[in-house]
């Protein structure tokens, strides 16, 4: 398994400023993937960020709202840009557990960062 | 329709009674089941994953159904360590890096109570 730290752990925000969120996993992988779980929902993908490479969103995402940045196979930073309070939620980060035995869709998740925006 | 659904609970259930969580899902060429468990306000974390034949885990068994396109999961004698949120995820779609990428459901909210 991985050991994902996620930091900060929480944060309160002013509407219209942005919040950066590190995520540090102990060992390489391909690809790192951000999740926002609002309150009382399920995990919903924000996008996957691959190092190299520009970071692939889902429907409902787009970069200029949540910048991604994967600099090297261990790191990864996820940004809530000019926040509103439906910004609100948990964002986790989370990596696949391996490359076969079908470890590979296993997903391990960082503690989360609990935002709140006023 | 949802691409997983589960019924949200809560289950409010008896120390060592058993109980059983279902989930459906809409995608006939789903590959892979797994049951994650989250606490309130912890990160979900992995309980099992349900194979074909489905499987056993100490008090908790695994099933998938195919032809129905269903898993479930069964607890049998609930500890109160057992109160948790407990998420379906169904791996559904390659992505352009060869994984699968997985939908997660909403949860069922499980109770023990004492």
């Amino acid at each position: 398994s991985a050991v994902i730290s996620q930091k900060p752990s929480r944060d309160i925000c002013q509407r219209g400023t942005s919040l950066t969120i590190q995520c540090q996993v102990d060992s390489q992988v391909t690809m790192m993937f951000w999740y926002r779980q609002q309150p009382g929902q399920s995990l919903t993908l924000i996008a996957t960020a691959n190092q190299g490479s520009e970071a692939t969103y889902e429907s409902g995402f787009v970069i200029d709202k949540f910048p991604i940045s994967r600099p090297n196979l261990t790191f990864s930073t996820l940004t809530v840009s000019n926040m509103s309070p439906e910004d609100s939620s948990i964002y986790l980060c989370s990596v696949k557990g391996g490359t076969s035995g079908g470890a590979e869709n296993i997903q391990y998740f960082g503690a989360g960062t609990r935002l709140s925006v006023l | 329709r949802k691409e997983v659904e589960q019924d949200p609970g809560p289950f409010n259930v008896p120390e060592g009674a058993t109980v059983a969580f279902n989930c459906t899902y809409s995608n006939s060429a789903s590959q892979s089941f797994f049951w994650y468990r989250q606490d309130c306000r912890k990160e979900p974390k992995l309980l099992m994953s349900v194979y074909s034949s489905g499987n056993e885990d100490g008090r908790f068994t695994a099933q998938l159904n195919r032809a129905s396109q269903y898993i479930s999961l069964l607890i049998r004698d609930s500890k109160l360590s057992d109160s948790a949120t407990y998420l379906c995820v169904v791996g559904s779609r390659f992505d352009s890096g060869g994984y699968q990428k997985v939908t997660f459901g909403t949860g069922t909210k499980l109770q023990v109570i004492p």
